[in-house]
């Protein structure tokens, strides 16, 4: 089992709404991230998470609020998103974080806020 | 100036054809480095990892120079289905992966 799965695969949400966006692996690996990629730009890191506990956060905003409730799954709390977070959403894991470690990413989640 | 740079693209180029990506780095301490692609509304796919030794699978060959920081990516006798965007990720040691702007080629018939 090499994949990553990310659920939904499509989302739209109001302003106003909270929603989840949730990412499963099983292939053992203890680093997962969240991804944000707008059309036509490469995937911006927003969170790193290693051995369940958060390592990285890149200056996200609050409204975006990740957790990671055990090894193989993470999820990604939204609300009170603006228009402007609408995006791809990817999820990927490595084995561990760090030097040589290659990152597998799920389909994604394709985000719109109205 | 950007982390990782990336030749513009896009590269346009018929069957058969061979064609060089490059990409430099800014960070001296950066330690690994990987070729993904990525096709249209899909998620990215590692395609290589870059060693200093230079790697090959197939039609593709990646070289890293530690000493220019850039690495390089070939792809010989191009296919229809090569036509993607091409991400060059370096990472440093805190599991930080740095993405290029990508390069897209697309091969013709």
């Amino acid at each position: 089992d090499t994949e990553v799965t990310q659920t939904p695969k499509h989302l739209v949400m109001g302003m106003t709404n909270k929603k989840s966006l949730k990412c499963e692996q099983h292939m053992g690996h203890r680093a997962m991230y969240w991804y944000k990629q707008k059309a036509k730009k490469p995937p911006e890191l927003m969170f790193v998470y290693s051995y369940e506990k958060l390592s990285i956060n890149e200056s996200v905003p609050s409204r975006f609020s990740p957790e990671c409730p055990n090894s193989s799954l993470l999820n990604l709390h939204l609300h009170a998103l603006q228009p402007e977070d609408s995006a791809l959403y990817l999820c990927a894991s490595s084995f561990l974080t760090g030097a040589n470690t290659e990152a597998f990413f799920g389909q994604g989640t394709r985000l719109t806020v109205v | 100036r950007k982390e990782v740079e990336q030749d513009p693209g896009p590269f346009n180029v018929p069957e058969g054809a061979t064609v060089a990506f490059n990409c430099t780095y800014s960070n001296s301490a950066s330690q690994s480095f990987f070729w993904y692609r990525q096709d249209c509304r899909k998620e990215p796919k590692l395609l290589m990892s870059v060693y200093s030794s230079g790697n090959e699978d197939g039609r593709f060959t990646a070289q890293l120079n530690r000493a220019s920081q850039y690495i390089s990516l070939l792809i010989r006798d191009s296919k229809l289905s090569d036509s993607a965007t091409y991400l060059c990720v370096v990472n440093n040691n805190a599991g930080k992966s740095t993405f290029g702007d990508g390069t897209t080629l697309t091969v013709k018939p």
